[in-house]
């Protein structure tokens, strides 16, 4: 089956750095997605990954290595507003896009 | 403003009515999507549609049917609720078909409660 793998909570503080790990089994590949989901709102996005590599986007950046089926999202100079959950998808060979179930992150002050 | 909006927000019903969902989107987009949203967190796509055609169709029961009008549109009817539809329920809309690298852009939610 397909499968989406990501941990259900991490804590950090403000100010600090974290990475949040997605690890993904899919039949095919054809991109993956970060996306941003505060409580009670819409998932909005954040990132696109298709090719090997790092891509940064201000405090934020994802990485993507397909050998390994392994992506991660890294978030600097963490601020309040970051505590939201971060949701890992991908696109398999039918362009079908898999959802992970989330990574709920909480920042401390 | 609203890129993509759904109503009602909130819908609390009894079992077995019947009830739609409206989205509209305003960006001009080719594909919009249904998601579920359980209490689990997992985002699962249910339909979308390109151009008016479905063109992906999960294996949702049948009393969940979608109905697109328009480009703009593409309304959600249940029919016969149960229990286990509680759930939210988002729109989305992309600019092209599901092959592309686009992004996806939600509506706000509609939070389904069946009593």
């Amino acid at each position: 089956g397909q499968n989406i793998d990501q941990p259900t909570e991490m804590t950090a503080t403000e100010g600090a750095i974290v990475q949040i790990n997605c690890t993904y089994q899919t039949s095919g590949f054809n991109g993956l997605f970060w996306y941003q989901q505060h409580a009670g709102e819409a998932p909005t996005f954040l990132s696109y990954n298709v090719l090997d590599g790092l891509e940064e986007k201000g405090r934020f950046s994802s990485f993507l290595s397909r050998s390994k089926g392994y992506s991660y999202l890294l978030l600097k100079e963490l601020q309040m507003k970051d505590s939201a959950s971060y949701l890992c998808a991908v696109k398999d060979s039918n362009y079908q896009l898999i959802w992970g179930a989330g990574t709920k992150l909480i920042i401390k002050p | 403003d609203t890129a993509v909006s759904q109503t009602p927000k909130y819908l609390v019903t009894q079992m077995g009515n019947d009830k739609s969902i409206k989205c509209e989107q305003n960006l001009g987009h080719d594909t919009m999507y249904w998601y579920k949203q359980d209490s689990k967190k997992f985002l699962k796509i249910m339909f979308s549609y390109n151009n008016k055609e479905l063109i992906i169709n999960e294996t949702v029961p049948n009393r969940f049917s979608p109905k697109s009008p328009d480009k703009a549109h593409l309304n959600l009817h249940i029919n016969s609720l149960e229990l286990g539809d509680s759930a939210v329920y988002f729109c989305a809309s992309s600019p092209q078909g599901v092959d592309g690298a686009d992004t996806q852009y939600f509506g706000p939610g509609t939070r389904l409660t069946v009593l």
